[in-house]
C-alpha cells in the first residue's frame, strides 16, 4: 500500500494560466475523491468518480474547473484562468466503494495565485 | 442538506490529561456513517474513528472513543491521556449510508477543531 500520491506538492502560478494537478490513489481503490481546503477551513468536497465515472460533482465546481479519471486509475483536476480565489489545498481521496469505506488522503496540491 | 458543525474553533489540554470536542449533525437520513479525522500540520488527514449510525455501541480506538447520541444528533470525541502527538486539527465528518440503491461516496465535513497539547 503506497498510499494516495499528488503531484505536485506545490504550485505557484499567475493569474489567468491554467493548472493541472493530478493524483494516483491506492491501487485496489475505485472511487477517486477531489476536495478544496482553505486555511483553517474543513475540506469542501468538489467531485468524486467510481471508476471512470464522474458520479457526482459540486455546485461549487465552476466551469473553470474539470476533472477526469480515463482510465479509472489515476485523476487529473483542471482549473483554467485561475483566480486568486484559487488558492487552496486541493487534497485527493480514494476509497473502496462498499458502504462505510473510509476515505484515504493523499498530501494535497497547495496552490497559489499571484 | 447535511451539514456538520464544530463549535470550538481551538480547544487546548493538558499532557495526559482528557479532552472532548465537540460535533453536531444536520440530516434526515436514519442510516448513515460519522468520522473522526486527524490533520497533523502540513500532514494528510488520517482516519481516528468510524461509527455506523445503527449500532448503539460507541466507537472505540485505544485512547480515542466517541460519545455518539442518535436522537441529539451529536457526535463527540475523547482523547484520554493526551500525548503531544495528538496536537492536530481535528475533523468531524458525515456520510449517508446510501442513494439511489448504491453505497455513497462524498464525505461532508464540519469547520475542524485545533487542538493544541501543552507538556
Amino acid at each position: 500500500d503506497t498510499g494516495v500520491s499528488q503531484d505536485p506538492r506545490h504550485k505557484i502560478t499567475k493569474r489567468g494560466q491554467n493548472v493541472t494537478f493530478r493524483c494516483d490513489p491506492i491501487s485496489e481503490h475505485n472511487r477517486l475523491y477531489w476536495y478544496r481546503q482553505t486555511l483553517g477551513q474543513g475540506p469542501e468536497f468538489l467531485t468524486y468518480f467510481q471508476n471512470e465515472a464522474q458520479l457526482e460533482k459540486s455546485r461549487l465546481l465552476s466551469d473553470r474547473f474539470s476533472a477526469e479519471r480515463p482510465k479509472g486509475s489515476f485523476s487529473t483536476l483542471e482549473i483554467q484562468r485561475t483566480e486568486q480565489g484559487d488558492s487552496a489545498m486541493y487534497l485527493c481521496a480514494s476509497s473502496l466503494d462498499r458502504a462505510g469505506s473510509p476515505l484515504h488522503f493523499g498530501n494535497g496540491t497547495r496552490l497559489t495565485v499571484t | 442538506a447535511q451539514t456538520v458543525t464544530q463549535s470550538q474553533p481551538e480547544m487546548s489540554v493538558q499532557e495526559a490529561e482528557t479532552v472532548t470536542l465537540s460535533c453536531t449533525y444536520d440530516t434526515s437520513e436514519s442510516d448513515y456513517y460519522l468520522f473522526w479525522y486527524k490533520q497533523p500540520p502540513s500532514r494528510q488527514m488520517i482516519l481516528v474513528l468510524r461509527q455506523e449510525a445503527y449500532k448503539q455501541q460507541n466507537a472505540t480506538e485505544n485512547r480515542f472513543s466517541v460519545n455518539f447520541q442518535k436522537a441529539a444528533k451529536s457526535f463527540s470525541l475523547k482523547i484520554s491521556d493526551s500525548q503531544l502527538g495528538d496536537a492536530a486539527m481535528y475533523f468531524c465528518a458525515y456520510r449517508i449510508m446510501y442513494r439511489g440503491g448504491t453505497s455513497y461516496g462524498k464525505l461532508t465535513f464540519g469547520q475542524g477543531t485545533i487542538l493544541t497539547v501543552h507538556p
